[in-house]
């Protein structure tokens, strides 16, 4: 089955620094990802729509400057947690859209812990 | 906009019983996908079936099935002869025109030995 592999998993930051996580689609191409925020107990919200070679497109009320999105290949889409707060604190989960566009695969998220 | 509802944030059964879980969905958009996924404690989004707005038959996947009542707006999901390693947060999304999920606020599912 299609495997969607994300890195780190889990990290923590002090408060100010940025961090990188990565999405990656291993076994098909994706030119659509998705990323995704989860509060400890909640649902998941979606943050953004990553799009090969293309600029991300953000849901309201997140911050594009804060959350950096880059989707430079069709297996690999990065988000940048920039100036980091302790309130960004969150479990954050990719997923990318099947070939067929029906389907979406996640990856097994990333836990961040800013400081 | 889509919305998504699940009422019961928690529910306890008992090992081998069946349980249901209710979701009800809202949408403008005439053909939509409706998911259930399993998230255990690790975080996992685990798929575990989906039914698309014009299949007839409702689905079903091993020990899953999906109540699908389209007029009512309802996609409930049954899970028969609960096992322990059923605990876990379950979600129900939609998928709309634009392959956007919507999800659902949850239910915790405890089975009980």
């Amino acid at each position: 089955g299609a495997v969607v592999s994300q890195h780190p998993s889990w990290v923590i930051c002090k408060s100010g620094t940025s961090v990188k996580i990565e999405c990656r689609s291993l076994d098909f191409q994706a030119t659509t990802m998705f990323w995704y925020r989860q509060f400890p107990k909640q649902s998941l919200m979606l943050m953004a729509t990553s799009n090969e070679g293309s600029k991300a497109t953000y849901e309201q009320g997140v911050e594009k400057d804060k959350f950096l999105i880059n989707h430079a290949s069709l297996t690999l889409s990065t988000l940048t947690v920039t100036s980091a707060h302790p309130e960004d604190s969150s479990f954050y989960i990719c997923s990318a859209r099947s070939p067929s566009g029906t389907e979406q695969y996640f990856g097994p998220g990333t836990r961040l812990t800013v400081t | 906009a889509q919305k998504i509802t699940q009422t019961q944030p928690g529910m306890f059964v008992q090992e081998k019983e069946a349980v249901t879980l209710d979701c009800t969905y809202d949408t403008s958009d005439p053909s939509y996908g409706l998911f259930w996924y399993k998230q255990p404690s690790s975080g996992e989004m685990i798929f575990l079936i989906y039914q698309g707005s014009y299949d007839q038959q409702n689905a079903t996947e091993g020990r899953y099935s999906l109540n699908f009542q389209k007029a009512r707006k309802s996609a409930n999901l049954v899970i028969s002869a609960s096992q322990l390693g059923d605990s876990a947060m379950y979600f129900c999304a939609m998928r709309g025109n634009d392959y956007k999920l919507s999800f659902g606020a949850g239910t915790t599912v405890t089975v009980r030995a």
